[in-house]
């Protein structure tokens, strides 16, 4: 079956550790992105890339990083200056091209205490 | 700047009633319209999408939508709603470059 897998499903952390969430996809897409979620306020778009190694910021990348080493592969990590770290994260991936949609993995919670 | 709102973060309505959520984007440039549904804790969901053509669009789970240019609006509706319909709804746009804007979404409470 094709999809997006995100590991894990809930993430626990103590302040000041960076930690990195998995994105993997074998939907051979070109185009992955990550988003934030906060009640109330929607998708917020991270950090985006449409091709191996190259991305772009998003909406919120402050203390956020990224890397495209692979097609299939678009981790992130969240930092410590990331100053309201924990958040529901979602990745999505999505063809390159006009009116394609994005598909989704189940998300990871993270929590930062 | 592009944006998308979604009108009333809470809607409630009865078993069998007719949900309408609804969605209003601004843009001059008519975008690409995407409505998901997200249930607790789980990635979104395609539920429908309007790229050209037809500007009523059927989706899944008996839900549609109709494109207005007039009033840049797309609202979903589905004629009689279901228990299992009770989930968040975002409505979003896209343009040329496979960026996505999403609406704060919208939570459809479903009562017996």
């Amino acid at each position: 079956d094709g999809g997006i897998t995100q590991s894990p499903k809930y993430l626990f952390r103590k302040e000041g550790q960076n930690v990195t969430l998995s994105c993997e996809q074998n939907l051979n897409h070109d185009a992955m992105y990550w988003y934030r979620q906060d009640p109330g306020q929607g998708l917020r778009l991270i950090y985006y890339s449409q091709i191996v190694n190259d991305f772009q910021k998003g909406d919120i990348a402050e203390g956020y990083s990224v890397s495209r080493e692979k097609k299939e592969s678009f981790p992130l990590t969240v930092t410590s200056a990331q100053k309201n770290p924990t958040a529901f994260y979602l990745c999505a991936s999505s063809i390159t091209g006009k009116g394609y949609e994005q598909y989704f993995g189940p998300g990871t919670r993270l929590t930062v205490t | 700047a592009q944006s998308v709102t979604q009108l009333g973060s809470h809607v409630s309505v009865s078993e069998g009633a007719l949900v309408l959520l609804r969605c209003n984007y601004s843009s001059s440039v008519p975008p690409y319209l995407f409505w998901y549904v997200q249930y607790p804790n789980q990635g979104l969901q395609l539920l429908l999408k309007y790229t050209t053509g037809a500007t009523l669009v059927k989706g899944i789970n008996g839900f549609e939508a109709e494109f207005k240019k007039s009033e840049t609006s797309f609202h979903l509706t589905k004629p009689s709603a279901h228990m299992s319909d009770a989930a968040e709804y975002f409505c979003a746009v896209s343009y040329n470059f496979n960026k996505f804007y999403f609406g704060s979404g919208t939570k459809l409470n479903v009562k017996p």
